[in-house]
Protein backbone atom coordinates (compact mmCIF):
# COMPACT_ATOMS: atom_id res chain seq x y z
CA UNK A 1 0.00 0.00 0.00
CA UNK A 2 0.99 3.44 -0.60
CA UNK A 3 2.61 5.18 2.40
CA UNK A 4 0.86 8.76 1.09
CA UNK A 5 -2.78 8.43 -0.23
CA UNK A 6 -4.79 11.15 -1.66
CA UNK A 7 -8.98 11.23 -2.08
CA UNK A 8 -10.37 11.46 -4.47
CA UNK A 9 -7.71 11.21 -7.47
CA UNK A 10 -10.07 13.65 -10.12
CA UNK A 11 -12.83 16.00 -9.25
CA UNK A 12 -14.90 17.95 -11.20
CA UNK A 13 -16.91 20.38 -9.43
CA UNK A 14 -18.80 23.76 -9.96
CA UNK A 15 -17.86 27.24 -9.25
CA UNK A 16 -19.35 28.19 -5.54
CA UNK A 17 -18.81 24.47 -4.25
CA UNK A 18 -17.31 23.65 -1.18
CA UNK A 19 -15.12 20.75 -1.29
CA UNK A 20 -12.27 18.94 0.87
CA UNK A 21 -9.45 17.03 -0.84
CA UNK A 22 -8.23 14.63 1.93
CA UNK A 23 -4.49 13.02 2.53
CA UNK A 24 -3.34 10.41 4.79
CA UNK A 25 -0.16 9.09 5.49
CA UNK A 26 1.16 5.74 7.33
CA UNK A 27 4.65 7.20 7.20
CA UNK A 28 4.63 8.28 10.82
CA UNK A 29 5.49 11.63 9.76
CA UNK A 30 4.90 14.78 12.04
CA UNK A 31 5.05 17.51 9.15
CA UNK A 32 2.74 17.52 6.09
CA UNK A 33 2.07 19.99 3.10
CA UNK A 34 -0.57 21.19 0.20
CA UNK A 35 0.75 21.64 -2.99
CA UNK A 36 -0.85 23.04 -5.98
CA UNK A 37 1.04 22.69 -9.44
CA UNK A 38 -0.12 24.87 -12.51
CA UNK A 39 1.99 24.00 -15.77
CA UNK A 40 4.86 26.09 -16.11
CA UNK A 41 4.56 26.61 -12.27
CA UNK A 42 6.23 24.04 -10.25
CA UNK A 43 4.48 23.52 -6.98
CA UNK A 44 3.25 26.00 -5.04
CA UNK A 45 3.23 26.07 -0.89
CA UNK A 46 -0.83 26.27 0.47
CA UNK A 47 -0.54 25.41 3.81
CA UNK A 48 1.92 23.18 5.92
CA UNK A 49 1.95 21.57 9.53
CA UNK A 50 4.61 20.40 11.61
CA UNK A 51 2.37 18.69 14.15
CA UNK A 52 -1.48 18.40 14.92
CA UNK A 53 -1.57 21.64 16.58
CA UNK A 54 1.20 23.82 14.52
CA UNK A 55 -0.74 24.80 10.95
CA UNK A 56 0.88 27.63 8.97
CA UNK A 57 0.01 29.41 5.52
CA UNK A 58 1.94 28.99 2.67
CA UNK A 59 2.46 31.03 -0.48
CA UNK A 60 -1.02 30.83 -1.53
CA UNK A 61 -3.49 30.24 1.31
CA UNK A 62 -6.07 32.49 -0.11
CA UNK A 63 -9.32 30.54 -0.89
CA UNK A 64 -8.40 27.64 0.76
CA UNK A 65 -8.45 26.23 4.33
CA UNK A 66 -6.94 23.27 6.19
CA UNK A 67 -7.60 20.51 8.82
CA UNK A 68 -5.17 18.19 10.73
CA UNK A 69 -7.41 16.00 12.19
CA UNK A 70 -4.50 13.54 13.55
CA UNK A 71 -0.48 12.73 12.95
CA UNK A 72 -1.87 10.89 9.88
CA UNK A 73 -4.45 13.11 8.24
CA UNK A 74 -4.32 16.41 6.80
CA UNK A 75 -7.62 17.69 4.49
CA UNK A 76 -7.32 20.85 2.42
CA UNK A 77 -10.60 22.44 1.57
CA UNK A 78 -11.80 25.55 -1.25
CA UNK A 79 -14.30 27.21 0.49
CA UNK A 80 -16.02 28.08 -2.44
CA UNK A 81 -14.70 27.01 -6.08
CA UNK A 82 -13.79 29.19 -8.32
CA UNK A 83 -12.07 28.30 -12.07
CA UNK A 84 -8.53 29.23 -10.90
CA UNK A 85 -8.23 26.65 -9.06
CA UNK A 86 -7.99 24.23 -11.70
CA UNK A 87 -4.94 22.30 -11.06
CA UNK A 88 -3.39 19.47 -9.58
CA UNK A 89 -2.93 19.16 -5.74
CA UNK A 90 -0.10 16.86 -3.86
CA UNK A 91 -0.04 16.16 -0.15
CA UNK A 92 3.43 15.59 0.65
CA UNK A 93 4.78 14.40 4.20
CA UNK A 94 8.63 14.73 5.56
CA UNK A 95 10.37 13.47 9.24
CA UNK A 96 11.70 16.70 9.26
CA UNK A 97 11.90 20.49 8.22
CA UNK A 98 14.94 19.95 6.11
CA UNK A 99 14.50 15.93 4.93
CA UNK A 100 13.01 14.72 1.74
CA UNK A 101 9.21 15.29 0.94
CA UNK A 102 7.22 12.20 0.56
CA UNK A 103 4.21 12.78 -2.04
CA UNK A 104 0.71 11.03 -2.66
CA UNK A 105 -0.34 10.90 -6.28
CA UNK A 106 -2.20 14.01 -6.52
CA UNK A 107 -5.87 15.25 -6.94
CA UNK A 108 -6.96 16.45 -10.31
CA UNK A 109 -9.03 19.14 -9.49
CA UNK A 110 -11.17 20.64 -12.17
CA UNK A 111 -13.57 23.66 -11.39
CA UNK A 112 -16.16 24.63 -14.08
CA UNK B 1 14.48 36.21 -1.11
CA UNK B 2 14.65 32.72 -1.51
CA UNK B 3 14.49 31.54 -5.63
CA UNK B 4 15.59 28.60 -7.74
CA UNK B 5 15.59 28.97 -11.42
CA UNK B 6 15.59 26.21 -13.91
CA UNK B 7 15.99 28.73 -16.94
CA UNK B 8 15.84 24.91 -19.52
CA UNK B 9 11.95 24.78 -20.13
CA UNK B 10 12.25 21.67 -22.01
CA UNK B 11 15.60 19.64 -23.71
CA UNK B 12 15.00 17.04 -26.08
CA UNK B 13 18.14 14.68 -26.89
CA UNK B 14 18.34 10.89 -28.18
CA UNK B 15 18.52 7.92 -26.31
CA UNK B 16 22.07 7.51 -25.34
CA UNK B 17 22.88 11.12 -25.26
CA UNK B 18 24.36 12.26 -22.07
CA UNK B 19 22.39 15.29 -20.51
CA UNK B 20 22.76 18.21 -18.18
CA UNK B 21 20.03 19.67 -16.28
CA UNK B 22 20.59 23.13 -14.75
CA UNK B 23 19.86 24.48 -11.15
CA UNK B 24 20.58 28.00 -9.74
CA UNK B 25 19.41 28.91 -6.50
CA UNK B 26 19.30 32.14 -4.41
CA UNK B 27 19.81 32.45 -0.50
CA UNK B 28 20.63 34.43 2.33
CA UNK B 29 21.03 31.51 4.59
CA UNK B 30 24.38 29.93 5.25
CA UNK B 31 22.61 26.32 5.99
CA UNK B 32 20.09 25.45 3.05
CA UNK B 33 19.48 22.28 1.55
CA UNK B 34 18.86 21.45 -2.03
CA UNK B 35 16.81 18.51 -3.81
CA UNK B 36 16.02 16.97 -7.00
CA UNK B 37 12.72 15.40 -7.94
CA UNK B 38 11.12 13.65 -11.11
CA UNK B 39 7.96 14.01 -12.21
CA UNK B 40 7.63 10.82 -14.58
CA UNK B 41 4.20 11.46 -17.24
CA UNK B 42 2.20 9.10 -14.48
CA UNK B 43 2.15 12.20 -12.59
CA UNK B 44 3.56 10.76 -9.25
CA UNK B 45 6.77 12.85 -7.65
CA UNK B 46 9.77 11.13 -6.77
CA UNK B 47 12.65 12.09 -4.58
CA UNK B 48 15.71 11.85 -6.08
CA UNK B 49 18.69 13.72 -4.01
CA UNK B 50 18.68 15.50 -0.86
CA UNK B 51 22.22 17.76 -0.56
CA UNK B 52 23.26 20.04 2.12
CA UNK B 53 25.37 23.62 2.41
CA UNK B 54 28.49 22.05 3.58
CA UNK B 55 29.15 19.18 1.37
CA UNK B 56 30.04 19.93 -2.24
CA UNK B 57 31.00 16.75 -2.86
CA UNK B 58 29.64 15.37 -6.23
CA UNK B 59 27.10 12.59 -6.19
CA UNK B 60 27.02 9.41 -8.59
CA UNK B 61 24.29 7.36 -8.86
CA UNK B 62 24.70 4.99 -11.50
CA UNK B 63 23.76 7.03 -14.40
CA UNK B 64 22.57 10.03 -12.60
CA UNK B 65 25.17 12.54 -11.36
CA UNK B 66 25.06 15.96 -9.17
CA UNK B 67 27.33 18.79 -9.53
CA UNK B 68 26.71 21.06 -6.18
CA UNK B 69 28.80 24.44 -6.73
CA UNK B 70 28.34 27.17 -4.06
CA UNK B 71 30.63 29.55 -5.76
CA UNK B 72 28.03 29.36 -8.47
CA UNK B 73 24.90 28.71 -6.69
CA UNK B 74 24.43 26.06 -8.75
CA UNK B 75 23.14 22.13 -8.50
CA UNK B 76 23.10 20.42 -11.39
CA UNK B 77 22.36 17.35 -12.37
CA UNK B 78 24.00 14.82 -15.45
CA UNK B 79 21.92 11.59 -16.83
CA UNK B 80 24.65 9.75 -18.79
CA UNK B 81 23.52 7.32 -21.27
CA UNK B 82 19.89 8.45 -21.30
CA UNK B 83 17.29 6.22 -21.70
CA UNK B 84 13.53 6.94 -22.96
CA UNK B 85 12.14 5.93 -19.16
CA UNK B 86 14.18 9.08 -17.93
CA UNK B 87 11.85 11.14 -19.62
CA UNK B 88 9.77 12.98 -17.00
CA UNK B 89 9.39 16.68 -16.01
CA UNK B 90 12.44 17.15 -13.48
CA UNK B 91 12.51 20.06 -10.27
CA UNK B 92 14.87 21.13 -8.48
CA UNK B 93 14.24 22.73 -5.07
CA UNK B 94 15.48 24.53 -2.15
CA UNK B 95 14.58 24.81 2.05
CA UNK B 96 14.91 28.12 3.28
CA UNK B 97 15.10 29.06 6.75
CA UNK B 98 11.57 28.04 7.29
CA UNK B 99 11.83 24.99 6.02
CA UNK B 100 9.70 25.29 3.72
CA UNK B 101 10.59 23.82 -0.23
CA UNK B 102 11.42 26.83 -3.05
CA UNK B 103 10.81 24.64 -6.32
CA UNK B 104 12.14 25.46 -9.53
CA UNK B 105 9.91 25.96 -12.20
CA UNK B 106 10.83 21.90 -13.65
CA UNK B 107 12.75 21.09 -16.77
CA UNK B 108 10.72 18.65 -19.35
CA UNK B 109 13.36 16.28 -20.53
CA UNK B 110 12.24 14.27 -23.82
CA UNK B 111 14.17 11.46 -24.90
CA UNK B 112 13.82 10.27 -28.26
CA UNK B 113 14.71 6.48 -29.24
Amino acid sequence: DADVTQTPRNRITKTGKRIMLECSQTKGHDRMYWYRQDPGLGLRLIYYSFDVKDINKGEISDGYSVSRQAQAKFSLSLESAIPNQTALYFCATSDGGDYEQYFGPGTRLTVT
Amino acid sequence: AQKVTQAQTEISVVEKEDVTLDCVYETRDTTYYLFWYKQPPSGELVFLIRRNSFDEQNEISGRYSWNFQKSTSSFNFTITASQVVDSAVYFCALVDSNYQLIWGAGTKLIIKP
